[in-house]
């Protein structure tokens, strides 16, 4: 079975700076996706960013980009220029492709943007 | 194009009593999933289906049913609740294919239910 853990139940950064949140995995299989997904106290959930397994170069968007080291099941998420807006429940997951599309969740890390 | 939509939003239940938590979505997704998501907890995957008519159990499935009698219906049954079962309900959609994961999920804004 697959597992994503996610080992920094919280985090604190200061507005404009940047903050890197680690996520490892551990699968047996060599197809898969990875995806960043932010829970704000809305308690919306929303994707942020997504790697695929098969593609070497590191997915970015706009402020958020990951670091995608396959051999060491690593995927962590930078993002820079925090912003206020940026406050939430970050979770990484896992998918396996040929599962349904099935995802499985880390625990989250909380991240705090102070002024 | 409203996405996913689930009601109700809050929810308060004695123990023993059922209820059925609804979810919709209006975007012609094969897939859907019914997660929930326990305080300071990840998600967990309860049930999902990759069309109508068509269903399977995830991780924690005990305690729970669903039925798919359309592509945009995916409701989750809870009988007999148990305080157990208090929790955030997130329901899910995506196209998917054989390969998987082209399509990434969209979440509806989840249901709060407590049981007491």
């Amino acid at each position: 079975a697959q597992t994503v853990t996610q080992s920094q139940p919280e985090m604190s950064v200061q507005e404009a700076e940047t903050v890197t949140l680690s996520c490892t995995y551990d699968t047996s299989e060599n197809n898969y996706y990875l995806f960043w997904y932010k829970q704000p106290p809305s308690r919306q959930m929303i994707l942020v960013i997504r790697q695929e397994a098969y593609k070497q170069q590191n997915a970015t968007e706009n402020r958020f980009s990951v670091n995608f080291q396959k051999a060491a099941k690593s995927f962590s998420l930078k993002i820079s220029d925090s912003q206020l807006g940026d406050t939430a429940m970050y979770f990484c997951a896992l998918l396996l492709l040929g599962t349904a599309s099935k995802l499985t969740f880390g625990t989250g890390t909380r991240l705090q943007v102070t002024l | 194009n409203a996405g996913v939509t689930q009601t109700p939003k809050f929810r308060i239940l004695k123990i023993g009593q059922s209820m059925t938590l609804q979810c919709a979505q209006d975007m012609n997704h094969n897939y859907m999933y019914w997660y929930r998501q326990d305080p300071g907890m990840g998600l967990k995957l309860i049930y999902y289906s990759v069309g109508a008519g068509i269903t399977d159990k995830g991780e924690v499935p005990n305690g729970y049913n669903v039925s798919r009698s359309t592509t945009e219906d995916f409701p989750l049954r809870l009988e007999l609740a148990a305080p157990s079962q208090t929790s955030v309900y997130f329901c899910a959609s995506s196209y998917g294919d054989r390969e998987g994961g082209n399509q990434p999920q969209h979440f509806g804004d989840g249901t709060r239910l407590s049981i007491l």
